[in-house]
């Protein structure tokens, strides 16, 4: 698996977007993108993942780089509810039984 | 549909000891994954199970054994407790390889 990149922590303003940013320079072209957000001490939550297009859903929009070699979550509107670890891994569908989370980016939202 | 449960939810050990952490899935999910988290540090995997009958080590094995004797249910055992296992353990599961994961609530175990 590609190894993933995230700053450590950020902050960001209630009802702004938050634009999570992921660097993944050695991602091989079958491994996707997935990220996932965990709450205070609970069970990691999915969010969202893709290939090379963008995508969106209701939780939130992944934006890959033409390159792959980066990725953005955003969350639209982010309210408190979303203060939670992020976490960004870069995985192939027939390595998926290896899959590792790093430490993923605490993102405070603020009132 | 509960998911993914883990019982128990918070367990005291002392050293030595032993004891069996229990994942059961009622997605009818072939793969089950055992994970620890320990402070200020993402997942690490521990074990894990591509089908029923099936079991492989992960990153941090070590002083853990597993069981998939059940498609739906997978144990996570621990022979001799020591104080370098106390964290929270997570058990997850999905469909097939690529699919997303459901994680459970989580065990927070503390070693003395």
């Amino acid at each position: 698996d590609a190894k993933t990149t995230q700053p450590t922590s950020m902050d960001c303003a209630e009802g702004r977007a938050a634009n999570l940013p992921c660097n993944h320079s050695t991602i091989s072209g079958n491994e996707y993108v997935y990220w996932y957000r965990q709450i205070h001490s609970q069970g990691p939550q999915y969010i969202i993942h893709g290939l090379k297009n963008n995508e969106t859903n209701e939780m939130a929009s992944l934006i890959i780089t033409e390159d792959r070699k980066s990725s953005t979550l955003i969350l639209p509107h982010a309210t408190l509810r979303d203060t939670a670890v992020y976490y960004c891994i870069a995985t192939s569908q027939t390595s998926y039984d290896k899959v590792i989370f790093g430490p993923g980016t605490s993102l405070s939202v603020i009132p | 549909n509960a998911g993914v449960t883990q019982t128990p939810k918070f367990r005291v050990l002392k050293t030595g000891q032993s004891m069996t952490l229990l994942c059961a899935q009622d997605m009818n999910h072939e793969y089950m994954y055992w994970y620890r988290q320990d402070p200020g540090m993402g997942l690490r995997l521990i074990h894990y199970s591509v089908g029923e009958g099936t079991t492989a080590k992960g990153e941090v094995p070590d002083g853990y054994n597993v069981s998939r004797l059940k498609k739906q249910n997978f144990l996570l055992g621990l022979e001799s407790a020591a104080p370098s296992q106390t964290s929270v353990y997570f058990c997850a599961s999905s469909g097939h390889t690529g699919e997303k994961l459901f994680f459970g609530s989580g065990t927070q175990l503390s070693v003395l």
